[in-house]
């Protein structure tokens, strides 16, 4: 069981707008702790999607945003394309733990 | 740009320890700006972070595999490595390495390397 919560699976159609919640507690995104973003296209290394709650690294469309609010964090994915389809992770330090650690991922199908 | 590859044995024996290499190339291990961190994922399973050493060998392993786990760096093959002891069935994975940058993401990730542990 992770310590960062995210939706199994989520969907949307081409074109469509789709948000991923990555829920967390007072000894991790609710610390103040920064949260990153992944995206892991299947049989593939995650890649970096977000990082530091809304920064996109060079390359990474701006059709992809991320932002945080208390003890929880979203990724949004707008204008939806066929190639979204993957597994996205959110990332960040629990100081219970001492440990980065991950959310269990969530499953993107464009329908 | 900066890449990572992973090496090492694809089976190791239940008990035994398993040893992996990450290759860093198109930059340089040594700089201050990174750490660099061991990451895995059993197979149709989430991402766990494993553990990161610093340039200077200092480490910081998952403190769940603490007494099991050493992660150390040689500059001078622009390389760090992983062993994790006494592994189980559990502990078959594709094993990551990757760059930990200031904000503390992964920002470069090598392919993954699968091991499996079966006798």
């Amino acid at each position: 069981q992770s310590v960062l919560t995210q939706p199994p699976s989520v969907s949307g159609a081409p074109g469509q707008r789709v948000t991923i919640s990555c829920t967390g507690s007072s000894s991790n995104i609710g610390a103040g702790y920064d949260v990153h973003w992944y995206q892991q296209l299947p049989g593939t290394a995650p890649k970096l999607l977000i990082y530091t709650g809304s920064s996109r690294p060079s390359g990474v469309p701006d059709r992809f945003s991320g932002s945080k609010s208390g003890t929880s964090a979203s990724l949004a994915i707008s204008g939806l394309q066929a190639e979204d389809e993957a597994d996205y992770y959110c990332q960040s330090f629990d100081n219970s733990l001492s440990a980065w650690v991950f959310g269990g991922g969530t499953k993107l199908t464009v329908l | 740009q900066v890449q990572l590859q992973e090496s090492g044995p694809g089976l190791v024996q239940p008990s035994q320890t398993l040893s992996l290499t990450c290759t860093v190339s198109g930059g340089s291990i040594s700089s201050s700006d990174y750490s660099w961190s061991w990451i895995r994922q059993p197979a149709g399973k989430g991402l766990e972070w494993v553990g990161r050493v610093f340039l200077r060998g200092s480490a910081n392993p998952n403190p769940s595999l603490k007494s099991r786990v050493t992660i150390s760096v040689d500059a001078t093959k622009n390389q760090f490595s992983l062993k994790l002891s006494s592994v189980t069935a559990a502990d078959t994975a594709v094993y990551y390495c990757a760059r930990m940058n200031w904000g503390f993401a992964m920002d470069v990730w090598g392919q993954g390397t699968t091991v499996t542990v079966s006798s």
